[in-house]
């Protein structure tokens, strides 16, 4: 596709369980990242992608949380027991190329809620 | 951590004024991108820019690298441009650059 795609759109899921979130990046993108997006904390770092690895796991809030990417595309983020402070919405982006001097583009993320 | 000062929280305008939104960082950066989050939760790319002035339409915007600020200017406001704008960074000697958003200024345009 033309940009960046996530699923699901919504998630809504009982204290305790595991989710999946899926992120699809622009095609021929290298570099992947994930942020949360909360009331109360802004939008926030949690992990980046180059290739297939992680070098940059240091947003990632607790061990509850983990994230793959195989095939330098498509990257999964799991929550583990999820709490309700872990409602927010949690955007993925994708970027040409190593470095710095490039633009982000951002998914329309995933709405998680945890009742 | 480099620290991102958006200003005004809040704006409200009437359709066809004209606004300037402001970003201050704290450290020097070689990155800065300027989003809009339309009501759907989308951010759409507005601008890339670390330095200097770029014009899209009725949008443009001013880095000024030295004094650690940049500008977003809207002109002839349009109720579709409602939502909210964040400004974000990149510090200088990160070599792989994951952004530190602002705020965001929440803009209101009415008919």
């Amino acid at each position: 596709g033309a940009g960046v795609s996530q699923s699901p759109s919504n998630k809504v899921t009982e204290k305790g369980k595991d989710v999946e979130l899926r992120c699809d990046p622009i095609s021929g993108h290298t570099a992947l990242y994930w942020y949360r997006q909360s009331l109360g904390q802004g939008l926030e770092f949690l992990i980046y992608f180059q290739g297939n690895s992680a070098p940059d796991k240091s947003g990632l809030p607790s061990d509850r949380f983990s994230a793959e990417r195989t095939g330098g595309s498509v990257s999964t983020l799991t929550i583990q027991r999820t709490q309700q402070e872990d409602s927010a919405v949690y955007l993925c982006a994708s970027r040409l190329g190593t470095g710095t001097l490039s633009s982000q583009y951002f998914g329309p993320g995933t709405r998680l809620l945890v009742l | 951590g480099i620290q991102v000062e958006q200003s005004p929280p809040d704006l409200i305008l009437q359709e066809g004024a004209n606004s300037t939104l402001r970003c201050n960082f704290s450290d020097s950066v070689n990155n800065l991108q300027w989003f809009h989050q339309n009501p759907w939760g989308q951010l759409i790319n507005l601008f890339y820019i670390p330095s200097g002035t770029k014009q899209n339409g009725r949008l443009s915007a001013t880095t000024v690298a030295t004094e650690r600020y940049s500008l977003l200017y809207i002109s002839s406001s349009q109720t579709t441009d409602s939502g909210v704008y964040f400004c974000a960074v990149i510090p200088s000697g990160t070599s792989y650059g994951k952004l530190t958003f602002g705020q965001g200024t929440i803009l209101t345009v009415h008919p």
